[in-house]
């Protein structure tokens, strides 16, 4: 079974300018995320979709960070304009409940961002 | 808010058992997860555990909760140098979906 994919694997952009990021999930896994992790962090959640609907958005800067997940499968996470402190690793994931509660979520190698 | 707290750095010895802790605050999180990670890689699963468990082995991983207690370790037994990383800990609620994770333990195992 083929993991979570993501591209690019590093990005560097100057700031201000805009970037878009891709994740294909697990094969059959209706729900997706992205997490931003900053260095010397733990990863935080920006956005939950299921299926091609968002399920939770509540941390993601709207002003300047978007996603969409067209067709339930694959997703796209932009950021425009970009900011120094939006330098961090963006993960995807995807799960797919296998009993109730718990959705094990399983995890794309990650797309390095710099922002100079 | 839901808040997970992990200890920074381990240092041990190749063929010692490692033991990693975690508390969190969450008293509804139902499910509760070890990652690892390399470096310049994404999160790897190792376990987890449903909070009516208290222990769970998996090979050399055993994990142990204390639910009253809010409190999580995992034991690596007979540690080995690939095992240097670091090591994420992560509350799931009741509802499913996001994960709250600490902000990570460094393991190092010296030869």
């Amino acid at each position: 079974e083929a993991g979570v994919a993501q591209s690019p694997r590093y990005k560097i952009i100057e700031k201000r300018q805009s970037v878009a990021f891709w994740c294909n999930p697990i094969s059959g896994h209706a729900t997706l995320y992205w997490y931003q992790q900053i260095l010397g962090q733990g990863p935080k959640l920006l956005i939950q979709f299921q299926n091609n609907g968002v399920v939770d958005d509540s941390q993601l800067p709207k002003d300047r960070f978007s996603a969409e997940r067209l067709k339930g499968v694959d997703s796209t996470l932009k950021i425009q304009p970009a900011k120094l402190e939006d330098s961090a690793v963006y993960l995807c994931a995807s799960s797919r409940p296998v009993t109730a509660g718990e959705e094990t979520q399983y995890f794309g190698p990650g797309t390095r961002l710099l922002v100079l | 808010g839901e808040d997970v707290e992990q200890s920074l750095f381990l240092s041990v010895r190749e063929g010692d058992s490692s033991v990693i802790n975690c508390t969190y605050t969450d008293s509804s999180s139902t499910y509760l997860y070890w990652y690892k990670q390399e470096p310049g890689a994404g999160l790897q699963l190792l376990t987890y555990i449903f909070s009516n468990m208290d222990m769970k082995q998996d090979q050399r991983l055993t994990v142990l909760l204390n639910k009253k207690d809010k409190h999580l370790s995992l034991r690596i037994a007979d540690t080995q140098t690939g095992d240097s990383a670091i090591y994420f800990c992560a509350a799931q609620g009741r509802q499913g979906g996001k994960l709250i994770f600490g902000q990570g333990t460094e393991l190092s195992v010296k030869p």
